[in-house]
């Protein structure tokens, strides 16, 4: 089957560092997104992973273990403006369909 | 900016009725991809399109129908609506294997 796990809350204060991990298991694999939703709105995409290893992106990181099925998504710096939830997707199976974890709601404070 | 386009952004309508959520984009994608979710919870793939006349049902069963007459539209037909049809449901595209998604700004819409 397919599975997508990922924390459902966290908090952080202004100006640190959180790490949110994703763990899957999926029949197939074919690449990882992270995808940031704030409150009614659509999501929007922040990085992909296809190949093990951390790709950067200004305040934020994703990194991804294919072999142990898991992805983290760093946000660094952090704003209150990422207050949000984020997506962990995986894409497995043909015509670039993802697969969605239930999200993670980040509250930042000051 | 949005270059895909959904309406309505919001919409409440009695039990039985007919409607039709309206998605197109402007940037030539192939791929378009209907997903419904419920606040909280995680997006479920109803419906997907890679082109022109193909569409295929997703993960979660639906009681609605698309069509794909022009790349650039993607509708999400319901023909007879229930209040178990109260959800958010978002519409995206993508360019190619190696891109994620562009989502629409969605429709809420409230079955009574």
């Amino acid at each position: 089957g397919q599975n997508i796990d990922q924390p459902t809350e966290m908090t952080a204060t202004e100006g640190a560092i959180v790490q949110i991990n994703c763990t899957y298991q999926t029949s197939g694999f074919n690449g990882l997104f992270w995808y940031q939703q704030h409150a009614g709105e659509a999501p929007t995409f922040l990085s992909y992973n296809v190949l093990d290893g951390l790709e950067e992106k200004g305040r934020f990181s994703s990194f991804l273990s294919r072999s142990k099925g898991y992805s983290y998504l760093l946000l660094k710096e952090l704003q209150m403006k990422d207050s949000a939830s984020y997506l962990c997707a995986v894409r497995a199976g043909g015509y670039n369909k993802l697969i969605f974890g239930a999200g993670t709601r980040l509250a930042v404070h000051p | 900016e949005a270059d895909i386009y959904q309406t309505p952004r919001y919409l409440v309508i009695g039990t039985g009725k007919k409607i039709t959520l309206e998605c197109s984009q402007t940037m030539g994608h192939d791929k378009m991809y209907w997903y419904q979710q419920d606040p909280g919870m995680e997006l479920h793939l109803i419906h997907y399109s890679y082109g022109v006349n193909s569409t295929e049902k997703g993960d979660l069963s639906s009681e609605s129908t698309v069509s794909r007459i022009r790349t650039e539209h993607f509708p999400l037909t319901l023909e007879s609506a229930r209040p178990s049809h109260t959800s958010q449901y978002l519409c995206a595209s993508s360019e190619s294997v190696n891109y994620g998604y562009t989502f629409g700004s969605g429709t809420r819409l409230t079955v009574v």
